[in-house]
């Protein structure tokens, strides 16, 4: 079975600093992979969505982006956090009609 | 277009008594639909899913949902809940002919007294 790997688990950053959060995922190929944002620990987000190396769509403006390096690799990244950006974080892969999350990432920008 | 409703920000049950969680969907054709538990400072964990065939589906930790095409409703529910049921409830629903890209519901906050 497929497994979903993120980190760092914890984040504390002060406003106008980088931003790189990872996700790797095991136990399959190619997958469909996603980055979502919840905020208030309610509505999830999407963010990004992308179906394979180098490609990534974007479903909403905003201070951040991600990338796609290697096939079962999705980075979310930021040139300068805004305090808006802070939530949780959760990169998940769909497999056959079912989309399986990771354990997410809380992100403070202080 | 798709659309999902779960029209309980919260539900209160007592523990050993049944418990249901709405949800409500829209879709252009065909539906899949999901419902996903999160427990505190955790992911989504996938509980159960309707592709098509049997209405009633079973799933993870004794959760059930029935499809309902009539009423565009994919309630979960469970017999008996249990204090460790507390949690947010996220119902999903995808169109069969669209993006695989579901949309989720605001999430149902169970609370289950002791």
């Amino acid at each position: 079975s497929q497994t979903i790997h993120q980190w760092p688990a914890t984040l504390v950053q002060p406003v106008g600093s980088p931003l790189s959060l990872e996700c790797t995922v095991e136990g399959t190929s190619n997958p469909n992979l996603y980055w979502y944002r919840q905020a208030a620990g309610r509505g999830l987000q999407l963010l990004f969505y992308s179906v394979g190396i180098g490609q990534i769509s974007s479903e909403v403006p905003q201070n951040l982006s991600a990338s796609r390096p290697q096939d079962r690799q999705f980075i979310l990244s930021s040139k300068k956090l805004l305090l808006s950006d802070s939530g949780f974080y959760l990169c998940a892969l769909r497999s056959g009609n079912t989309i399986y999350f990771g354990e997410g990432s809380w992100l403070t920008v202080v | 277009a798709q659309s999902v409703a779960q029209p309980e920000d919260q539900v209160n049950v007592a523990e050993g008594n049944p418990l249901t969680v709405k949800c409500t969907y829209s879709v252009s054709g065909n539906p899949y639909l999901f419902w996903y538990v999160q427990y505190p400072n955790r992911g989504l964990q996938f509980l159960l899913k309707y592709i098509t065939g049997d209405n009633l589906v079973k799933g993870s930790y004794g959760f059930e949902a029935e499809f309902n095409k009539s009423q565009t409703s994919f309630h979960l529910k469970k017999p008996s809940a249990l204090v460790s049921d507390s949690a947010l409830y996220f119902c999903a629903v995808r169109d069969w002919g669209g993006s695989y890209i579901p949309t989720f519901g605001r999430g149902t906050s169970l609370i289950v007294h002791p």
